[in-house]
């Protein structure tokens, strides 16, 4: 199973763009990388998925470099609400995608 | 994307008793994953549960202490049984969306306290 690396924690203000960075340097040829957002007392809500370069959503973008052995999440002009714990998780099957590392909590300050 | 109602939100149980968790999902689905996450702690596999199949655990957890049951496509139950204070924690189910998206869909949680 790749195994992932965050940063424990981050901390930013409002209007910031926030960018964290997730470490998977025995990412297999198949497996894709996912970000999950988990706000307290919910269930992780997914928030975008990847293979290479780069993708973007209404939420946020993904920056995959070509080696793919880590992955970028960025948040721009984070508000109050994004304040949370966001997991990086790297695979492709059930089964393997499944594996959880510690996250990265964010707190937004005013 | 699916969506998932997990019964109760949360219980508060006396120690040797157990609790059985609901998780309905409003799709068919053929794999559900249960999970639980202890206080200020990521997420911990506890099981995969296909219909039709016995549940697979993850190292550390056995059947006899977390019977799951799979009736169907859209339902599975997790018990928690003879709870001692260290099972108190968050349980969480989730399911595989399909399409084009290799997510995960979870559920709301049950926080469970056991005294």
């Amino acid at each position: 199973l790749a195994k992932t690396t965050q940063p424990i924690s981050m901390d930013s203000y409002e209007g910031q763009e926030v960018n964290i960075t997730c470490s998977h340097n025995n990412i297999a040829t198949n497996d894709y990388i996912t970000w999950y957002q988990q706000f307290p007392s919910q269930g992780p809500r997914f928030i975008i998925q990847g293979y290479k370069t780069k993708v973007t959503n209404e939420v946020a973008s993904l920056f995959i470099p070509a080696d793919r052995k880590s992955s970028t999440l960025s948040l721009p002009r984070v508000s109050l609400s994004d304040t949370a714990v966001y997991y990086c998780l790297v695979g492709y099957n059930a089964g393997n995608m499944l594996t959880f590392g510690g996250g990265t909590r964010l707190m937004v300050k005013p | 994307s699916a969506v998932i109602s997990q019964k109760p939100s949360r219980d508060i149980c006396q120690r040797g008793t157990s609790l059985t968790i609901q998780c309905q999902v409003d799709s068919q689905v053929t794999m559900m994953f249960w999970y639980r996450q202890q206080p200020g702690q990521s997420l911990t596999l506890i099981a995969t549960a296909n219909q039709g199949s016995e549940a697979t655990y993850e190292s550390g957890f056995v059947i006899d202490k977390f019977p799951i049951s799979r009736p169907n496509l859209t339902f599975s139950t997790l018990t928690v049984s003879n709870m001692s204070p260290e099972d108190s924690s968050i349980y969480l189910c989730s399911v595989e969306e399909t399409g084009e998206a290799h997510g995960y869909t979870f559920g709301s949680g049950t926080r469970l306290t056991v005294v």
